[in-house]
């Protein structure tokens, strides 16, 4: 079975502030992909990253980063310097051979405040 | 940007009525998918798309009927709208499929079911 836990329901951080968004996904399989989906308050869903199952390679991108571990099924988001406009809610998502859906979290919702 | 449309973009629709909404896209992607997106709850795939003419269920397609007469377009139908419909309905597009591609989301279309 497929599974994504988002523990964090709702963070809020000052600006400037780092903050750490937590995933942990459930899959037998062992190739996967993993992927996080940034909805601001405007509503659509943009693409952030992918990532999959046999590149545990962290990897940065401006303000954001990933740390993938395999040995605790964890994919989780740093942002560094956070800033007003990431308020938004953040989705990780599973995908697996056989299978064409993609398996969300529930989301995290940041809040980030002047 | 993904060139992905979905129309109408909002929708007040009464139960028992019969509700169309349509995904367009001008990637020439072979992949389409329909979600609903609703609190608590993430995004649950209701129905996909591997072709013209070729659909197949997802995990909440009770309800939800769909189409594809034509590669760039996906119709998803209620056939008789219950108030448990109201959601945010998002479409989105993949060129070659799950697990290895990204799926890439459209604006949404906010449906309410009264």
């Amino acid at each position: 079975a497929q599974k994504v836990t988002q523990a964090q329901t709702e963070i809020s951080v000052v600006e400037k502030e780092d903050v750490t968004l937590d995933c942990v996904y459930e899959t037998r399989d062992t190739t996967y992909y993993l992927f996080w989906y940034k909805q601001p308050p405007s509503g659509e869903l943009v693409f952030l990253i992918r990532r999959n199952s046999f590149d545990e390679q962290n990897e940065i991108s401006g303000r954001y980063s990933w740390n993938f571990q395999k040995s605790t099924s964890s994919f989780n988001f740093t942002i560094t310097a956070s800033q007003v406009v990431d308020s938004a809610v953040y989705f990780c998502a599973l995908s697996q051979g056989g299978s064409e859906k993609l398996v969300f979290g529930k989301g995290t919702k940041l809040t980030v405040n002047p | 940007d993904a060139g992905i449309t979905q129309s109408p973009r909002h929708k007040v629709t009464e139960t028992g009525t019969p509700v169309t909404l349509r995904c367009h896209q001008t990637e020439n992607h072979r992949y389409m998918y329909w979600y609903r997106q609703d609190p608590g709850h993430g995004l649950r795939l209701i129905h996909y798309s591997y072709g013209v003419k070729d659909t197949d269920k997802g995990e909440v397609s009770d309800g939800y009927s769909v189409s594809r007469s034509k590669t760039e377009d996906f119709l998803l139908t209620l056939e008789s709208a219950t108030s448990s419909q109201t959601s945010v309905y998002f479409c989105a597009i993949s060129p070659r499929g799950a697990p290895t591609d990204t799926q890439y989301f459209g604006p949404g279309t906010r449906l309410t079911v009264l």
